[in-house]
């Protein structure tokens, strides 16, 4: 099977210009889960979501948005950039998302967005 | 919610030596501990995990304990080899879906 995949893997961009990131879970993969990773603050959870419905957030601004298809594709929206977005983003895929969270969460390649 | 507080942020051993990498977490609803491993550039990857039903784990040269009264976990590697040299992270998930709460990282140096 093939693994998670992420597009672009590289972004550069202004301060104020929004951005949107792609992740393709493995086949079958139905939950599919977004996190930052900065130098600083390590691997934080952004959202996570099941069959198009985003069941959980974590602590980030509104600026940070998702969503995902009938595919089970996900895309996550970064709006009105910061120089503190600058940061690796990591998608994870599990297979049914089960309450308590005792899948396992394969991580995709990430995409390195670096705002200037 | 959810924290995870890891030790030690840095680890330097030499080839053949063990290492150790201990987590505490405050959520006594979590029970489910992964262990990851990122190399540089690198996405992180699964490399044991223990249940909260589970007391230890083993996998060749990898081990992991958990303390769910101390709310504590550890990492064992034995006969440490240049290619363990990785950041590893430890996280815990509790009764939200696919939540994983990460440590900050251990970066482990393993020199021949």
């Amino acid at each position: 099977k093939a693994g998670v995949t992420q597009t672009p893997r590289y972004l550069i961009k202004t301060r104020g210009q929004q951005v949107t990131l792609s992740c393709s879970p493995i086949s079958g993969h139905r939950s599919v889960s977004w996190y930052q990773q900065t130098p600083g603050q390590g691997l934080q959870f952004l959202f996570e979501y099941f069959s198009e419905t985003q069941r959980n957030k974590g602590n980030f601004p509104g600026r940070f948005s998702g969503r995902q298809f009938s595919n089970s594709r996900s895309e996550m929206n970064v709006s009105t950039l910061e120089l503190g977005d600058s940061a690796l983003y990591l998608c994870a895929s599990s297979l049914a998302g089960l309450a308590g969270g005792q899948e396992t969460q394969y991580f995709g390649p990430g995409t390195r967005l670096l705002v200037l | 919610g959810e924290n995870v507080e890891q030790h030690p942020s840095t680890l330097s051993v030499q080839e053949g030596d063990s290492a150790v990498i201990k987590c505490t977490y405050s959520d006594s609803a979590s029970n489910y501990f992964p262990w990851y491993k990122q190399e540089l550039g690198k996405r992180p990857q699964l490399i044991i995990d223990i249940r909260s039903n589970v007391g230890e784990k083993k996998d060749q040269r990898i081990a992991v304990t958990l303390n769910k009264t101390a709310k504590h976990f550890s990492l064992h590697i034995t006969e440490t080899q240049p290619e363990d040299s990785a950041v590893y992270f430890c996280a815990a998930s509790g009764a939200g879906y696919s939540t994983l709460t990460f440590g900050k990282g251990t970066m482990l140096l393993v020199s021949p």
